[in-house]
């Protein structure tokens, strides 16, 4: 079956380390590709999202993310991360295979300790 | 804020009761969609809401019934829900369906069937 993969359940990490979550999916054609965080208590929000352009797209709270499309991949970035990114991460993919249903990945919760 | 207003954010009802969970957006947008967010498992997209027509049923069984009265708000009837419906009910709205379209989400409502 089609799908969104995140391939970490979990990571933990250090302040000031460097982050990157994975994101694959199945979809051939035109993606729109998503990525949403939830803070602990709070609702999903976006982080960053890319439909066309340049593939490596910036987002809010120093986030970045690459579409390789070779890859199938939109892999989440961060250089140096700080407590208070501790959150799950959720990558989403749009696509016009699937009938323009957002599909989610089954997220990453990542702890970053102080 | 998030813009997307779920009621109530915790129910609790039994196997034979009746209930629903409301959503109200305050983005003008024209799309709502419900998705189910149950432990371990990615994000379900159940019902999808376009211009308050029915757009999408993604195998939902019958014991969810949607209701979409006009473009801000959205409900979901339940009745004789099952031990397995126990999750978060999050709904969604975006502009439209157009599949660059961030969605925005509410809090959900944790639903325990008992």
């Amino acid at each position: 079956a089609q799908s969104v993969s995140q391939h970490n359940h979990h990571v933990i990490l250090s302040e000031a380390a460097s982050l990157e979550l994975g994101c694959n999916y199945s979809y051939g054609g035109t993606v729109n590709l998503f990525w949403y965080v939830q803070y602990p208590g709070q609702h999903l929000q976006l982080l960053l999202k890319y439909f066309s352009g340049d593939p490596l797209v910036k987002g809010i709270k120093g986030f970045e993310a690459e579409f390789i499309k070779s890859k199938f991949s939109f892999n989440l970035r961060k250089p140096s991360v700080q407590w208070s990114d501790t959150a799950e991460y959720f990558c989403a993919v749009n696509a016009e295979a699937a009938g323009n249903k957002l599909t989610f990945g089954g997220g990453t919760r990542v702890l970053v300790k102080p | 804020e998030t813009g997307v207003t779920q009621t109530p954010r915790h129910l609790v009802m039994g196997m034979t009761n009746k209930k629903s969970l409301k959503c109200e957006q305050h983005l003008g947008h024209n799309a709502m969609y419900w998705y189910k967010q149950s432990a371990k498992k990615p994000l379900e997209l159940m019902f999808v809401y376009n211009f308050k027509e029915q757009t999408e049923n993604n195998s939902v069984p019958s014991r969810f019934s949607p209701e979409c009265p006009n473009s801000s708000h959205l409900f979901l009837h339940l009745h004789t829900l099952q031990p397995e419906d126990s999750a978060l009910y999050l709904c969604a709205s975006s502009q439209d369906r157009q599949g660059n379209q961030p969605q925005h989400f509410g809090d959900g409502t944790r639903l325990s069937i008992l």
